[in-house]
């Protein structure tokens, strides 16, 4: 099976720096990867996602890295707030046109 | 839209009773879902639906049985109810085009499931 983990699974930071939060993959056909937010006692919310034909995608104070030579996948977060302290997950299609594929998650927390 | 809602929010249930966990979704997407989420384990696939009449089983379905009769609606059934099934369950729904890399999954908000 796929598996997707993430490098750290807990990050703290202080409020107002810059947050790195990492992911490898496995699967080097995945085409579409996905990062999610997941907030105590809600479901996953999506942030920003990336296919394989880009490096980089940049949202609102997000910017997805995607790097295939080594598989990895990462996201910044810019000025991190204290609303941002949520269970961050990666997601990847595996390519296999009918199921996506989670990382366990990092727990980000942010310091006032 | 409402999006994605799961009914209940929580439940308790005893060892071999059987339950039906609600999922509807307002978005006409063709695609739905269901995943449990246990600590340290990520999101585990179920059951998942192409589109209506069409189901098929993801990584554990094993105690569960789904339907799609509607495009809105994917109930997920648990035929007898084991502690092993503890869990959080989400439902979560993408426009797929027939492909996964098109659309991300949008997820409802969970229900709470505990056998005793």
């Amino acid at each position: 099976g796929e598996s997707v983990g993430l490098h750290l699974p807990t990050l703290s930071v202080q409020e107002g720096d810059n947050s790195i939060i990492n992911c490898a993959y496995s699967n080097s056909a995945s085409d579409y990867f996905i990062w999610y937010k997941q907030e105590s006692g809600k479901g996953p919310q999506f942030i920003i996602d990336i296919r394989s034909n880009m490096d980089k995608r940049q949202g609102q104070r997000v910017t997805v890295l995607l790097n295939k030579t080594v598989k990895h996948l990462s996201l910044q977060i810019a000025a991190t707030q204290p609303g941002d302290s949520a269970v961050y997950f990666c997601a990847e299609d595996g390519n296999t046109g009918n199921q996506f594929y989670f990382g366990t998650g990092t727990s980000l927390t942010v310091i006032p | 839209n409402a999006g994605v809602t799961q009914t209940p929010k929580f439940q308790v249930l005893k060892t071999g009773q059987s339950m039906t966990l609600q999922c509807a979704q307002d978005m006409n997407h063709e695609y739905m879902s269901w995943y449990r989420q246990d600590p340290g384990m990520g999101l585990r696939l179920i059951h998942y639906s192409v589109g209506a009449g069409i189901t098929d089983q993801g990584e554990v379905p094993n105690g569960y049985n789904v339907s799609r009769s509607t495009t809105e609606d994917f109930p997920l059934r648990l035929l007898s109810a084991a502690p092993s099934q503890t869990s959080v369950y989400f439902c979560a729904s993408s426009y797929s085009g027939g492909r996964m890399n098109n659309s991300p999954l949008h997820f409802g908000n969970g229900t709470r499931l505990t056998v005793t």
